[in-house]
């Protein structure tokens, strides 16, 4: 079967640096997403990667590794508006998105 | 206004009651979406319609009957819902459909929170 994997919740402190992980395992890969969404509202996007490395957008940065299967979303100078929940998703070989249950951070002052 | 607009933003019914979600964006895509999200759990993508033509049924039960009139709009017609129905519907665009080669980024609206009773 096809699998995202996250954390369920994470805190961390104002002004600190917070890195999330995603794992998957799907047939085959397409692209990656973060999604961010406060509670009450849309998500909304944030970054894209299909090819290896880092990607860098303002505070915000996603890191991708295909042979591992693996991305981060790395959260630099922690706001107490980052406080959302941040959702994984896979576009796999069929290019159907897979969706990971997404990683509520909880920002403390 | 702009963006995905979703209405009602709250719903509460009854097991028997027949209600309707509405779905309205304006950001002239072609692709619209209906998602379930229930809490600690991935969105289930539920309906997909590319050009108002049905694309996609996730093996949703008939009790969600969906309408895509024109490409702006979108409706989830809701009949003998179950209580484990309650969740959040999330409605979305983007500029083609899933198979899309390239970001094809979502566009959500801010969702309908059923609750039935």
């Amino acid at each position: 079967g096809q699998n995202i994997d996250q954390p369920t919740e994470m805190t961390a402190t104002e002004g600190a640096i917070v890195q999330i992980n995603c794992t998957y395992q799907t047939s085959g890969f397409n692209g990656l997403f973060w999604y961010q969404q406060h509670a009450g509202e849309a998500p909304t996007f944030l970054s894209y990667n299909v090819l290896d490395g880092l990607e860098e957008k303002g505070r915000f940065s996603s890191f991708l590794s295909r042979s591992k299967g693996y991305s981060y979303l790395l959260l630099k100078e922690l706001q107490m508006k980052d406080s959302a929940s941040y959702l994984c998703a896979v576009k796999d070989s069929n290019y159907q998105l897979i969706w990971g249950a997404g990683t509520k951070l909880i920002i403390k002052p | 206004e702009t963006g995905v607009t979703q209405t009602p933003r709250h719903l509460v019914m009854g097991m028997t009651n027949k209600k309707s979600l509405k779905c309205e964006q304006h950001l002239g895509h072609n692709a619209m979406y209906w998602y379930k999200q229930s809490a600690k759990k991935p969105l289930e993508l539920m309906f997909v319609y590319n050009f108002k033509e049905q694309t996609e049924n996730n093996s949703v039960p008939s009790r969600f009957s969906p309408e895509c009139p024109n490409s702006s709009h979108l409706f989830l017609h809701l009949h003998t819902l179950q209580p484990e129905d309650s969740a959040l519907y999330l409605c979305a665009s983007s500029q083609g459909t899933e198979d899309y080669s390239g970001a094809n980024v979502l566009t959500f609206g801010a969702g309908s929170r059923l609750t039935v009773l």
